[in-house]
């Protein structure tokens, strides 16, 4: 099974702070992505990572950057964090001949 | 980005009862298409993915109408542990990942 974990279940910051998202996975895949869930938004990808030092903006880049320097660890980073980057950000990774994703178990951010 | 709508409940049906969700897609071009459940503040886990043909697994039941744009997820014999909210995800195969519709919540009650 594959194992994807989390740096923070919860983590809470202030306005202005720079944030360090962490996400590791066992299983030595290629692809990765950050989605952030928002209640009567769904999940909206941030940013995919389809190797090592490769990346994409998702739907909603802009606020965040990330950082995959090894092919097992993808880091989401919030230069200055805001109050409306308050949510449940997800990571995980994509099978690439199946395509299924299978997601960390979340970290619930609270900018104040 | 392209559209995967579904109806966003909640469902409210009692033990033993079966459920049927529905989810469109605007994209004839998607290629793959999948069930997730995520129960609530924790992270979705596929259910099952949904194959042309159609396919089963023990109570649950998903097809795909490729011609109408619309993948069904049966749920037959509902148990309390089944209340959750259900994700159509569909990949549009030109995409970095999948596309997520907003969910359906399920609520089985006694």
């Amino acid at each position: 099974d594959v194992k994807v974990t989390q740096s923070s279940r919860y983590l809470v910051k202030r306005t202005g702070e720079k944030v360090f998202l962490e996400c590791v996975q066992d299983m030595d895949h290629e692809n990765m992505f950050w989605y952030r869930q928002d209640p009567g938004l769904g999940l909206r990808l941030i940013y995919f990572s389809y190797d090592v030092k490769m990346k994409e903006k998702g739907d909603i880049p802009e606020g965040y950057s990330v950082s995959r320097e090894k092919k097992e660890r993808f880091s989401l980073i919030l230069e200055s964090a805001s109050t409306n980057q308050t949510s449940m950000y997800l990571c995980g990774i994509r099978d690439r001949g199946t395509y299924e994703q299978y997601f960390g178990p979340g970290t619930r951010l609270t900018v104040t | 980005r392209k559209e995967v709508e579904q109806d966003p409940g909640p469902f409210n049906v009692p033990e033993g009862a079966t459920v049927a969700f529905n989810c469109t897609y605007s994209n004839s071009a998607s290629q793959s298409f999948f069930w997730y459940r995520q129960d609530c503040r924790k992270e979705p886990k596929l259910l099952m993915s949904v194959y042309s043909s159609g396919n089963e697994d023990g109570r649950f039941t998903a097809q795909l109408n490729r011609a109408s744009q619309y993948i069904s997820l049966l749920i037959r014999d509902s148990k309390l542990s089944d209340s959750a909210t259900y994700l159509c995800v569909v990949n549009e195969n030109s995409g970095y990942a999948l596309n997520f519709g907003k969910g359906t919540s399920l609520l089985v009650t006694p």
